[in-house]
């Protein structure tokens, strides 16, 4: 059972302008919402994450929106530069449970052209 | 400091072998955590270990199975190898007992190919 859909499954942008990838959750029992980015040959690496008491959040160039109402929440990549190309996973997770299990999106691969 | 070390990096095996593969969790860090990612696919939990005891399960037949040693490594064992176990395994660790709210460092991984 896919508890957490993403898209798009891949995604093009030109060097500067906005990425922005959509992931939608089913259970209401999450509340912890990580994203990871992860590069070809590596493991997942954590990149930002939001909890359910805010509806925005922000490092550097990438922004989590978070929309508790719709069950969805969003990563934006500001300026994407050529570095940024990767896949990118969102994930939910119960924070008052100590079961490490996180549920992960199928995934986005972002290109970002020169 | 190290990072969370898995090793072999690749492994090629053939149906119904056996495989064992190993993590070192970064020092200082007492839970593991597997996961199993398909070419494509997002990475899918298998196991969670804190001070040695199973903390969380996912939903793989008992061909799976994995243990926590007293120095906080951990191995993943899978019998009867199928063609679809082929997938990268990766080994996470976190501090205190898991929650993923405190972060998860994964390794690189084990790439394991199946034929």
């Amino acid at each position: 059972q896919q508890q957490v859909k993403q898209s798009p499954q891949s995604l093009i942008v030109q060097k500067g302008g906005i990425s922005i990838i959509n992931c939608a959750y089913e259970n209401t029992a999450f509340d912890y919402f990580p994203w990871y980015q992860q590069f070809p040959g590596k493991g997942p690496a954590l990149l930002i994450a939001i909890r359910p008491d805010v509806s925005e959040k922000k490092e550097g160039r990438f922004t989590i929106s978070f929309n508790k109402s719709a069950k969805q929440f969003s990563l934006h990549i500001m300026d994407s530069q050529p570095g940024d190309s990767a896949t990118y996973f969102c994930a939910a997770a119960h924070s008052s449970g100590n079961t490490g299990k996180l549920i992960f999106g199928q995934g986005t691969t972002l290109q970002v052209k020169p | 400091d190290a990072g969370v070390t898995q090793s072999p990096t690749h492994l090629i095996k053939t149906r119904g072998q056996q495989v064992t593969l190993r993590c070192s969790p970064i020092s200082g860090h007492k839970s593991v955590s597997w996961y199993q990612q398909v070419l494509g696919q997002g990475p899918q939990f298998i196991f969670q270990y804190y001070e040695k005891e199973e903390r969380g399960r996912g939903n793989f037949p008992d061909r799976f199975s994995a243990r926590q040693f007293p120095n906080y490594s951990s191995e993943l064992n899978v019998n009867a190898l199928l063609l679809g176990d082929s997938a990268l395994y990766l080994c996470a660790s976190s501090k205190g007992q898991g929650n993923p709210i405190y972060g998860y460092t994964f390794g690189s991984g084990t790439r394991l190919t199946v034929v």
